[in-house]
């Protein structure tokens, strides 16, 4: 089966740095994609890998190993704001999105 | 700017009634999806198009219909609500972009009782 992991809920400090982790077993790649979704509304696009290493993008930066099945997304200089669920989604054989269930992230001052 | 529209933002209706979820996109893209989301699961697909006059069924599609009469509308029926379709539903849409990016509308909390 096709399967996206990714941990249910991550604490860090305001100003710090946080890697939120995302592993995938999918029946082929097509990408893989991160979002952010605040509370209560819609998810909104970050990041996309599709080929091996780091994507850097401000504060946010996101790594992919296919080998692996693994992919990170980094935060850094935390902000209140950032506090949010960031989704983690990887592109099937299909060009269809699997998604995990996402990874809430708090922010605490 | 609109971007996606999606309507009603919230509803609760009886078991057993009909209800459409409309969705709108200014964005001229080709490709529009549904997908439900409830807590502790991933986004799940409902029914897509990656084109106007062709559809496509998702992970989840049992209970829902949808059509794409335009490019721009991508309306998501109900025949019989249950109370397990209470869910937020996303509408979506692809296209212009490399990596294939999605753009969300707002979402349409729905609640079957």
């Amino acid at each position: 089966g096709q399967n996206i992991d990714q941990p249910t809920e991550m604490t860090a400090t305001e100003g710090a740095i946080v890697q939120i982790n995302c592993t995938y077993q999918t029946s082929g790649f097509n990408g893989l994609f991160w979002y952010q979704q605040h509370a209560g509304e819609a998810p909104t696009f970050l990041s996309y890998n599709v080929l091996d290493g780091l994507e850097e993008k401000g504060r946010f930066s996101s790594f992919l190993s296919r080998s692996k099945g693994y992919s990170y997304l980094l935060l850094k200089e935390l902000q209140m704001k950032d506090s949010a669920s960031y989704l983690c989604a990887v592109g099937d054989s299909n060009y269809q999105l699997i998604w995990g269930a996402g990874t809430k992230l708090i922010i605490k001052p | 700017i609109a971007g996606i529209t999606q309507a009603p933002t919230s509803q609760i209706l009886a078991a057993g009634r009909r209800m459409t979820l409309r969705c709108t996109q200014d964005m001229r893209h080709n490709a529009m999806y549904w997908y439900r989301q409830d807590l502790g699961l991933g986004l799940r697909l409902i029914h897509y198009s990656n084109t106007a006059g062709t559809t496509g069924k998702g992970e989840v599609p049992d209970g829902y219909s949808v059509s794409r009469a335009n490019t721009d509308d991508f309306p998501l029926t109900l025949a019989s609500a249950v109370p397990s379709q209470t869910s937020v539903y996303f509408c979506a849409s692809s296209g212009g972009t490399d990596s294939g990016e999605l753009f969300f509308g707002e979402g349409s909390r729905l609640t079957v009782l």
